[in-house]
This record gives structure tokens, C-alpha cells and sequence, in this order.
């Protein structure tokens, strides 16, 4: 079953411009990660943040988690044709000790 | 290698067929996970092994679909009766240490068709 949901769903922006793309989740979570994925490419884990956290950095990446709202955002700034790629988040539900879900992802491309 | 591998990375196969697809996690890891990917969707998890035991066999669409471990290193995802439905990227992840709380990481993928 999906738990997170991208929006939007494709990006197009110019390099140098910044991207932003959100996940909204149904249940309550201990974490959620976000990762991407370059074309034919396996998944790469970009960052996770916790759920008792509300900001998270990692070089050019800030994530924000909303509980209150089941929402969180990934900002990629100064974005570089290079970031290419489907980002996907996934949540780590509180109750129980279930998998790992993905929702279906954004599809960015960063134009030169 | 330092990453996750798996084989063979693409696979065409009949209808009705038995294929084998093969998982070599990263080296001390004890979590492995099968998830399977279509085309413009997210990962859709199938299994998860913590050593050689099936931890989690929730996701496993029947039993057409089965994996195995032996030795708490190399998985293989098994599946009989290939249908064209199957058709899908089958992504293999492993993690330090067990649960679904953190960093998976993942390889390649191995691309499969059906026809």
C-alpha cells in the first residue's frame, strides 16, 4: 500500500534554480528517508530525518518534516544538471515493525 | 565489491518459465530486503531476511515468488510460473543492522521481461 505520495510528480527547472518537492504520508512514522534515483540506476539514500526532528541539512539538501501536517519537503538549491534523477521518500511507520514504504517518486530534470 | 551486486542485470525470459535472480549484499551486512520496482512507480517491498531467516515475507504477491538465504549472505529471489505481469526491475537492498528503521542500501537492480 503507497503511505507516501510525491508532489508534484515531474520537475523541470533551469540549473542554478532551486527544487522543491514534497511527500505527504497517512500514519504516523519514525522516520522518513528520502532517496534518489538516477535512470536504470538503483537507489541511493540521500537522508533521513526522525520524526521528533524538524530540519535536516546535508550539503546543497534541506529536509523538513511536518508531523503535525504528515508532510515533509526535500530543497535541493543551486541545482545542477547532474541532480537529474527520480527522488522518492519513504516512511518507516511507528506501529509495528513494518517495511520500508516508497511512494512513486519525482522526476526532476535540471536543464543546462 | 564495495556495493551491494546483483545478477544478472537484465533477464529475458518465456511465459511460464522459472527464473532465478541473484542478491550479494555488502559484506558484514545482516539485513537483506527484495523490493520490486514498474516502470514509473516507487520500490514495492516483497521480503526481508535478518540472517538466513525470513523475517518478513508480507510483501510476496503468491506463491509463485520465493527467496532464500542460506548462509546469512547471498540471497536468491526464485520465481516459477513466470508471468508477464512479473516484468519489473527486482532491487535488492541490504542494511547493518536489522528492522525497517534505517539506510538501506541498494544495488543495481535486475531488470526482468517476460514475454
Amino acid at each position: 500500500s503507497q503511505q507516501g505520495e510525491e508532489d508534484p510528480q515531474a520537475l523541470s527547472i533551469q540549473e542554478g534554480e532551486n527544487a522543491t518537492m514534497n511527500c505527504s504520508y497517512k500514519t504516523s512514522i519514525n522516520n522518513l528517508q528520502w532517496y534518489r534515483q538516477n535512470s536504470g540506476r538503483g537507489l541511493v539514500h540521500l537522508i533521513l530525518i526522525r520524526s521528533n526532528e524538524r530540519e535536516k541539512h546535508s550539503g546543497r539538501l534541506r529536509v523538513t518534516l511536518d508531523t503535525s501536517k504528515k508532510s515533509s519537503s526535500l530543497l535541493i538549491t543551486a541545482s545542477r544538471a547532474a541532480d537529474t534523477a527520480s527522488y522518492f521518500c519513504a516512511t518507516n511507520q511507528a506501529s509495528g515493525n513494518t517495511p520500508l514504504v516508497f511512494g512513486k517518486g519525482t522526476r526532476l530534470s535540471v536543464i543546462a | 565489491g564495495a556495493g551491494v551486486s546483483q545478477t544478472p542485470s537484465n533477464k529475458v525470459t518465456e511465459k511460464g518459465k522459472y527464473v532465478e535472480l541473484r542478491c550479494d549484499p555488502i559484506s558484514g551486512h545482516t539485513a537483506l530486503y527484495w523490493y520490486r520496482q514498474s516502470l514509473g512507480q516507487g520500490p514495492e517491498f516483497l521480503i526481508y531476511f535478518q540472517g538466513t531467516g525470513a523475517a518478513d515475507d508480507s510483501g510476496l504477491p503468491n506463491d509463485r515468488f520465493f527467496a532464500v538465504r542460506p548462509e546469512g549472505s547471498v540471497s536468491t529471489l526464485k520465481i516459477q510460473r513466470t508471468e508477464r505481469g512479473d516484468s519489473a526491475v527486482y532491487l535488492c537492498a541490504s542494511s547493518p543492522s536489522g528492522g525497517h528503521t534505517g539506510e538501506l542500501f541498494f544495488g543495481e537492480g535486475s531488470r526482468l521481461t517476460v514475454l
